[in-house]
This record gives C-alpha cells, structure tokens and sequence, in this order.
C-alpha cells in the first residue's frame, strides 16, 4: 500500500538545524511531487515547500526562504526536509504529503513533532 | 500572496445534522481548491479537490460546491466519525499554496 514513513521526533536548541526524512513506499518515488507541511500546537496547517523527486527542484515558501532545504534520495525514495537557525516558533508537528497532481495533498506521512527549547 | 479566510472557525452540531463550512479566498482561484479533514493527534485526510470532486474512498455526505472567491463544504447528515477539524486549501498559484485557518465541528 501506498505509505510515507516519517522519521521519529526531535528535540533541538534553539539555533540549531533539524533534518526530518520522509520514507516513500508502494508507489513509483519519482512520479509524484512531495509536500511539506508543519502545525504548530492548537494551530492550523502552514505549508512549507515541494520538491520534485524526479529532478531534485524545489519550491518553498517566502517564509522559510534560506532556512529551508528539501532533499530527496532516489536510491532510498526518500525525500528531506532540512530547517536551520530554528527559534521556539518552529515547535510543530512536520508533515510530508504527496502531491496529487497539482491538486492537493493525497498520502501524509504520520508526522514528526519538533521541539525547539533551551 | 493568496489569503483564505474559513467561516465559522467552530460550530457545534448534532448527530444527522446539514453543516456547511466556508472558504473565501482572497482572489479567484477558479475551483482550485481542496479541503481537508482532520482528526486530533493525526494526519489530514484529502475529502475533496477541484472545488467539488469527491477523493476516493470519500463518503458522499460531503459534497463541495462554489466559484470564483467563495466555496462551501456541506456534510448533508452529520455522523459521529465527522466530528474533526476541517481545512480548505488553494493550489490556483501552484506550487505556492494557502490554507484556511480551520474549522472545528463539535458534538452539541
């Protein structure tokens, strides 16, 4: 069946960089674009990026610009998303998502929480 | 930046009930929009997308309709499984896309 498998949860000082993998089974890897999207707690859903498995391109949102990088290992079909200079703001629950076409998110992975605390 | 604004941001409602929830976005979006349930402690879950065509698997006591900047999300008998957090989400300025802010549908 179709997953996402994300890694486990994290906890980082503030300053720090944090890297969350998001493991892809049951389908062809490179033939979907992959969302990330994050929730902090009691909060709504923010959407930070995509990457496209196939060439490695990316997209990310204004907001994360030069905090955020998304990598993708085709030999694992395993994608990565990398957040740096991380502050008590980034606590949040981080979740990929595979694209469905260009219409939204169809498969999430479970979620990885990641705790930024001194 | 496209800009999604939900109503109500929670309501309460009872088991059998006609709910509608709302989503207007900032400008058109020409039916580019999904929504999204989502219960505690887990991952959303695709309902809908292109504005009114049901995902597979969906039930279909949800249905979606609008155009232009304002969209609707009816559950037309609410059943007890329903109660969760519901999101709408534009993907017309793909790859760039916007969430609502949420609504939360509790039991009355």
């Amino acid at each position: 069946q179709v997953q996402l498998v994300q890694s486990g949860a994290e906890v980082k000082k503030p300053g720090a960089s944090v890297k969350v993998s998001c493991k892809a089974s049951g389908y062809t890897f490179t033939s979907y674009y992959m969302h990330w999207v994050r929730q902090a707690p009691g909060q709504g859903l923010e959407w930070m990026g995509i990457i496209n498995p196939s060439g490695g391109s990316t997209s990310y949102a204004q907001k994360f610009q030069g905090r955020v990088t998304m990598t993708r290992d085709t030999s694992t079909s395993t994608v990565y998303m990398e957040l740096s200079s991380l502050r008590s703001e980034d606590t949040a629950v981080y979740y990929c998502a595979r694209a469905k076409s260009s219409y939204g998110m169809d498969v999430w992975g479970q979620g990885t929480t990641v705790t930024v605390s001194s | 930046d496209i800009q999604m604004t939900q109503s109500p941001s929670s309501l309460s409602a009872s088991v059998g009930d006609r709910v509608t929830i709302t989503c207007r976005a900032s400008q058109g979006i020409s039916n580019s929009l999904a929504w999204y349930q989502q219960k505690p402690g887990k991952a959303p879950k695709l309902l809908l997308y292109a504005a009114s065509r049901l995902e597979s698997g969906v039930p279909s006591r949800f249905s979606g309709s609008g155009s232009g900047t304002d969209y609707t999300l009816t559950i037309s008998s609410l059943q007890p499984e329903d109660f969760a957090t519901y999101y709408c989400q534009q993907y017309y300025s793909t790859p760039s896309l916007t969430f609502g802010g949420g609504t939360k549908v509790e039991i009355k």
